[in-house]
């Protein structure tokens, strides 16, 4: 079974602040996806990525994949009350082409 | 809006009940999916149906039961339940499964209470 590890659990900033959440497995994911939820709604795809060493901006989120492919992070810059959600990071491995999702991270966004 | 709807979005029933929630998707999908999200645990996948064919039972106790009529609609039949069944019980469509990097669309949840 293929565990994903999402670091930190929770994490409270305050507008304006940057920072940066993490997605770690033991295993080479074939590719790897950012999720927002927010309270109410089912997640919503950020973005995807594929190639080790990739980089994808969206707006003020930074998505790195890293060279291994087991590891993933999301920086925010100048944080908005908006980007206030849960962040999940879902994998798929070679061979096993079911999203694995790991438990998230919680982030609130204070004015 | 995902073009993914959910119905009911709260449920409270007690577990002698039986009761379905119901899930549409308005995409053109093939692939339609159950997951249960509990609090401090990952998404769990239950069911994968594809061209409402059920492709996926992860070791789901038999007091879920899935249906899928057709490749827009799915429906979560139960029974039984126990109180530890509580969770937000989320479907999601996605075009095709098996290709890696797939995106998946969810419905907002059915938020479910069993006493």
């Amino acid at each position: 079974t293929q565990l994903l590890e999402q670091s930190p659990q929770f994490l409270s900033i305050q507008e304006g602040e940057n920072l940066t959440v993490y997605c770690n497995s033991s295993s080479v994911f074939s590719s790897l996806q950012w999720y927002r939820q927010e309270p109410g709604e089912g997640p919503v795809l950020l973005v995807t990525v594929v190639t080790g060493g990739e980089v994808k901006k969206l707006k003020r989120l930074t998505f790195q994949f890293g060279d291994a492919r087991k590891d993933s992070s999301l920086h925010i810059t100048a944080a908005q009350t908006g980007d206030t959600g849960l962040y999940l990071c879902a994998g798929a491995f070679a061979g096993n082409e079911k999203l694995t999702f790991g438990t998230g991270t919680r982030l609130t966004i204070i004015p | 809006e995902t073009g993914v709807t959910q119905t009911p979005r709260h449920l409270v029933m007690g577990m002698t009940n039986k009761k379905s929630l119901k899930c549409e998707q308005h995409l053109g999908h093939n692939a339609m999916y159950w997951y249960k999200q509990s609090a401090k645990k990952p998404l769990e996948l239950m069911f994968v149906y594809n061209f409402k064919e059920q492709t996926e039972n992860n070791s789901v106790p038999s007091r879920f039961s899935p249906e899928c009529p057709n490749s827009s609609h799915l429906f979560l039949h139960l029974h039984t339940l126990q109180p530890e069944d509580s969770a937000l019980y989320l479907c999601a469509s996605s075009n095709i499964i098996g290709i890696s990097g797939e995106r998946q669309y969810f419905g907002p949840g059915t938020r479910l209470t069993v006493t």
